[in-house]
C-alpha cells in the first residue's frame, strides 16, 4: 500500500521569502503522480504542480517548483517570493499512473505568510 | 464555469438522521470521487465511480452509501448519521485523456450532535 508523509503541520515564511515544504512518500511502483494542492481558507482545493515520476526534469509552475528525488521518494514544494495569498492548507497526494486514478494525501501542512 | 458542484454547503444533523449530499459535474467527466477531511488526516476517499451505474469502496466507506445513476451527477448518502461522520465532505471529478488530475467541489461541512 502506497503511504504519504507530511512531517511539518505548520509553517511559517516572512513575505517575499521562500519556503520549502517537506513531502515523502512509499510505494513499489515505477510509474507514478505526485501533486501538490493548496486549500485557502475558503476550503476549495486547488491544483499547484503535478509531476510524473517517469520525467526526470523537475515541475515548475511560476513561483512553486518541486524537488522530485525518485529514489529517495522525497517530494519538496519550494515556494519562491512569498504571498500573503499563498496562506493556506497544502496537501501532497500520490497517485498510481495505472488503475481507478486514486489520490493517496498526505496529512498536509498549514502555512502561514507573514507580512 | 460551474465545474463541481456540492449541495448544500452546511448541514447539521442530529443522530441517527439521514441525509443525502449531491455533487453535481458539468465537465463530463468520467471518474467521481467523495472524500472527508478531518483535522490532522488529510483526505481520506469514501467512494468513488468509474462511470455510470458503477461505485467501488474506498479507503473508508462505512456508513456511507452511493450512486451515480447518470453521469453528471454523484450521490453520498448516510442512512443513520453517527457523530463520527462529523466532518467537511468533498467530492472530485476527472476525465478521460487527464484522469490524473482531479477537480474538487467546495466541500461540506457535516456537524452530527
Amino acid at each position: 500500500a502506497q503511504t504519504v508523509t507530511q512531517s511539518q503541520p505548520e509553517m511559517s515564511v516572512q513575505e517575499a521569502e521562500t519556503v520549502t515544504l517537506s513531502c515523502t512518500y512509499d510505494t513499489s511502483e515505477n510509474n507514478y503522480y505526485l501533486f501538490w494542492y493548496k486549500q485557502p481558507p475558503s476550503r476549495q482545493m486547488i491544483l499547484v504542480i503535478r509531476q510524473e515520476a517517469y520525467k526526470q526534469q523537475n515541475a515548475t509552475e511560476n513561483r512553486f517548483s518541486v524537488n522530485f528525488q525518485k529514489a529517495a521518494k522525497s517530494f519538496s514544494l519550494k515556494i519562491s517570493d512569498s504571498q500573503l495569498g499563498d496562506t493556506a492548507m497544502y496537501f501532497c497526494a500520490f497517485m498510481k499512473h495505472q488503475g481507478t486514478y486514486k489520490y493517496i494525501f498526505g496529512t498536509g501542512t498549514r502555512l502561514k505568510v507573514l507580512a | 464555469n460551474a465545474g463541481v458542484t456540492q449541495t448544500p454547503k452546511f448541514r447539521v444533523l442530529k443522530t441517527g438522521q439521514s441525509m443525502t449530499l449531491l455533487c453535481a459535474q458539468d465537465m463530463n467527466h468520467e471518474y467521481m470521487y467523495w472524500y472527508r477531511q478531518d483535522p490532522g488526516m488529510g483526505l481520506r476517499l469514501i467512494h468513488y465511480s468509474v462511470g455510470e451505474g458503477t461505485t467501488a469502496k474506498g479507503e473508508v466507506p462505512d456508513g456511507y452509501n452511493v450512486s451515480r445513476l447518470k453521469k453528471q451527477n454523484f450521490l453520498l448518502g448516510l442512512e443513520s448519521a453517527a457523530p463520527s461522520q462529523t466532518s467537511v465532505y468533498f467530492c472530485a471529478s476527472s476525465y478521460g485523456r487527464a484522469k490524473n488530475i482531479q477537480y474538487f467541489g467546495a466541500g461540506t461541512r457535516l456537524s452530527v450532535l
